[in-house]
């Protein structure tokens, strides 16, 4: 089965730098790549994502890459602001849909 | 927000005894699959259901199982409750399987004792 790792688990980050999450997974057939926001007591927020047939995409502050040769995808935030501090989730899938998540990144934004 | 409901929100039971989580997806939302987040991990898929039907299981024993109906909700019950089933469990929904962004709702914080 699918087996994603992610890191770094913690990132500390001053205010205004970027901040960049990589991800790898094991499963050449997963198609899609989603990144999830999660903060304190709430469910995972959707904040970005990206399918196969895409190597890069931009959402303004947030981009995502992915390298399929490699395996690879990441997770950059620039312009870091102190509401970015969360746990942050990468995940893969297949076309079916059941997600295979990272163990999460702590981000915190220090002003 | 996402449309997605939990209910309830915090559940305290102890070893041995039943439990029932409810979610209710947003309409029109045919997918719905459960996850389990213990403290400091990612989630875990539990499964998925489309169309009230079971459509995939991750590595979960048959004490977890589920419904899905036709008013877009959905129950995740888990029997014979053992003390590492503490954790937090999602359910998230999508329009169709094949539609594989999934929303998350805020979740049910399940202590057992």
């Amino acid at each position: 089965g699918e087996n994603v790792e992610q890191h770094p688990s913690t990132l500390s980050v001053q205010e205004g730098d970027s901040a960049v999450i990589k991800c790898t997974y094991s499963d050449s057939a997963s198609n899609y790549f989603p990144w999830y926001k999660q903060e304190l007591g709430k469910g995972p927020q959707l904040i970005i994502d990206i399918r196969s047939n895409v190597g890069e995409k931009k959402d303004q502050r947030i981009a995502v890459t992915l390298n399929k040769t490699a395996k690879h995808f990441s997770l950059h935030i620039t312009e870091t602001q102190p509401e970015d501090s969360a746990v942050y989730f990468c995940a893969a899938s297949d076309s079916w849909g059941k997600l295979q998540f990272g163990a999460g990144t702590q981000v915190v934004v220090t002003p | 927000e996402t449309g997605v409901t939990q209910s309830p929100t915090h559940l305290i039971k102890t070893r041995g005894q039943q439990v029932t989580l409810r979610c209710s997806s947003q309409s029109g939302h045919n997918t719905v699959s459960w996850y389990q987040q213990a403290l400091g991990q990612g989630p875990q898929f539990i499964f998925q259901y489309y169309r009230e039907e079971e459509n995939g299981r991750g590595n979960f024993p048959p004490r977890f199982s589920g419904l899905q109906f036709p008013n877009y909700s959905s129950e995740l019950n888990v029997n014979a409750l053992e003390l590492d089933d503490s954790a937090l469990y999602l359910c998230a929904s999508n329009p169709d399987r094949s539609q594989e962004t999934q929303y998350f709702g805020p979740g049910t914080r399940l202590l057992v004792l």
